[in-house]
């Protein structure tokens, strides 16, 4: 069974850089994932696909400042030069034959 | 631009049936799979059942299987539910959600949502 791990809070202050990391489980360190972000009282909206290698194709009209990278059986969401309205919960996806689709637990970014 | 916006919810007493539909518009919406998914308010993503483009590929969600029936009509560019024998832990909102890689691909990330129809399980 896969498992998308994600740590259920994040702080960072306006301006800065923030790293949010989804872990996926045993077996499946080769999926590629997507990350969502959902603002308050909104539907989710797609950032963003990532591949093992770390190559990326995002949705449109999402800004430079989000970016992804991988490593191993981790998958990253960087956002820099934080803004007031980038403070929501970002969920990764992943996908596959007899897995379905697998959503992570969702991370709540708070920008201090 | 695309946009997919559901409607259908409300509220419903345990064990009656309630049809959930997802008008689609700005893509080819015959070449792409589609989605239900759904949210607890103030909890996390579930996805629920998935349809191929041309209906030949179903799957559901163990949580669902045997209740929920998803369908398409490519004609009308619509998505639908039907979900019967409700339960109170099917009190959700639900969002309809497009895949992200045409050509009859059915696996792959979602990349449209719509903004959900909430749906109210309670006697």
């Amino acid at each position: 069974q896969l498992v998308l791990t994600q740590s259920p809070s994040a702080s960072a202050s306006l301006g800065a850089s923030v790293k949010l990391t989804c872990i996926l489980s045993s077996g499946h360190s080769s999926n590629a994932i997507a990350w969502h972000q959902q603002q308050p009282e909104t539907g989710p909206r797609y950032l963003m696909r990532l591949n093992s290698d770390g190559s990326h194709s995002k949705g449109d009209g999402i800004p430079d400042r989000f970016s992804g990278s991988s490593s191993g059986a981790e998958r990253y969401l960087t956002i820099s030069s934080l803004q007031s309205e980038d403070e929501a919960d970002y969920y990764c996806q992943t996908w596959g034959t007899g897995i379905n689709w697998v959503f992570g637990g969702g991370t709540k970014l708070t920008v201090v | 631009e695309v946009h997919l916006v559901e409607s259908g919810g409300g509220l419903v007493q345990p064990g009656r049936s309630l049809r959930l539909s997802c008008a689609a518009s700005g893509f080819t919406f015959d070449d792409y799979a589609m989605h239900w998914v759904r949210q607890v308010p103030g909890k996390g993503l579930e996805w629920v059942s998935g349809i191929s483009w041309n209906s030949g590929s179903i799957v559901y969600a163990d949580s669902v299987k045997g209740r929920f029936t998803i369908s398409r009509d490519n004609a009308k560019n619509s998505l639908y539910l039907q979900m019967n024998s409700l339960r109170a832990e099917d009190t959700a909102l639900y969002y309809c959600a497009k895949g992200g890689i045409g050509s009859g691909y059915f696996y792959g990330h979602f990349d449209y949502w719509g903004q959900g129809s909430l749906v109210t399980v309670s006697s």
